[in-house]
């Protein structure tokens, strides 16, 4: 069965320093969505790409953050420097026909990070 | 605004007893309404989505769902937990411009022997 792929699983770094974070969605999945997921509390979405053009970086904290999906399929994340509040899941989802008011959203087990 | 409220933080329940998890929305039009389950250190697995018609919507690992539009409510009932049931579970609404989705706070299920 197709998955979405996420690396690494789990992450530790020191404030100030960059991480980034990679996603592989399932393939021929046209849009991909990365959420943050702050513990005890839902995934909100940072951001949302339709192919390789960003269709929702609404709530993408952009002075630290940025994401990238050059060829439309694997897609980074990336945080630089990263602060305490930083602290999260990051869960990445795709899902298949952008031409529908709904499509099922296919979760990845995300990447736990830690910000020292 | 969409928005989904969980009032349950965390709920325990005795391994074979009934299962309620409450979820109440705000939303302009007629939701899409979901439920997903999150086990430690996963993602999230869809339990069971609601768009429209019958109201009592079933699932997957026995759970069903009952939209009550008159009490903006899409509560989440499995008539006997098992063990493996124990995880975080989320309500959501999906606003159907842009595919996006606005999750609850979540509500930790514990099951005990």
């Amino acid at each position: 069965e197709a998955e979405v792929a996420q690396s690494p699983r789990y992450k530790i770094t020191e404030k100030s320093q960059a991480v980034a974070f990679w996603c592989d969605p399932i393939s021929g999945h046209a849009t991909l969505y990365w959420y943050r997921q702050i513990l005890g509390q839902g995934p909100e979405l940072l951001v949302q790409f339709q192919d390789e053009s960003v269709v929702d970086d609404s709530q993408l904290p952009k002075d630290r953050f940025s994401a990238e999906r050059l060829k439309g399929v694997d897609s980074t994340l990336k945080i630089q420097p990263a602060e305490l509040g930083d602290s999260a899941m990051y869960l990445c989802a795709s899902s298949l026909d952008p031409g529908r008011s709904y499509n099922e959203q296919f979760f990845g087990p995300g990447t736990r990070l830690t910000v020292l | 605004a969409q928005s989904v409220t969980q009032p349950d933080i965390h709920i325990t329940v005795s391994e074979g007893a009934s299962l309620e998890l409450r979820c109440n929305y705000s939303y302009g039009a007629t939701p899409y309404l979901f439920w997903y389950v999150q086990s430690p250190g996963q993602g999230l697995q869809l339990l069971l989505k609601y768009f429209s018609g019958d109201t009592l919507v079933q699932g997957i690992k026995g759970f069903e769902a009952e939209f009550k539009r008159s009490q903006s409510s899409f509560n989440l009932r499995k008539p006997s937990v098992h063990w493996s049931d124990a995880a975080e579970y989320f309500c959501a609404v999906h606003s159907n411009t842009g595919n996006q989705f606005y999750f609850g706070t979540g509500t930790s299920l514990t099951v005990i022997p």
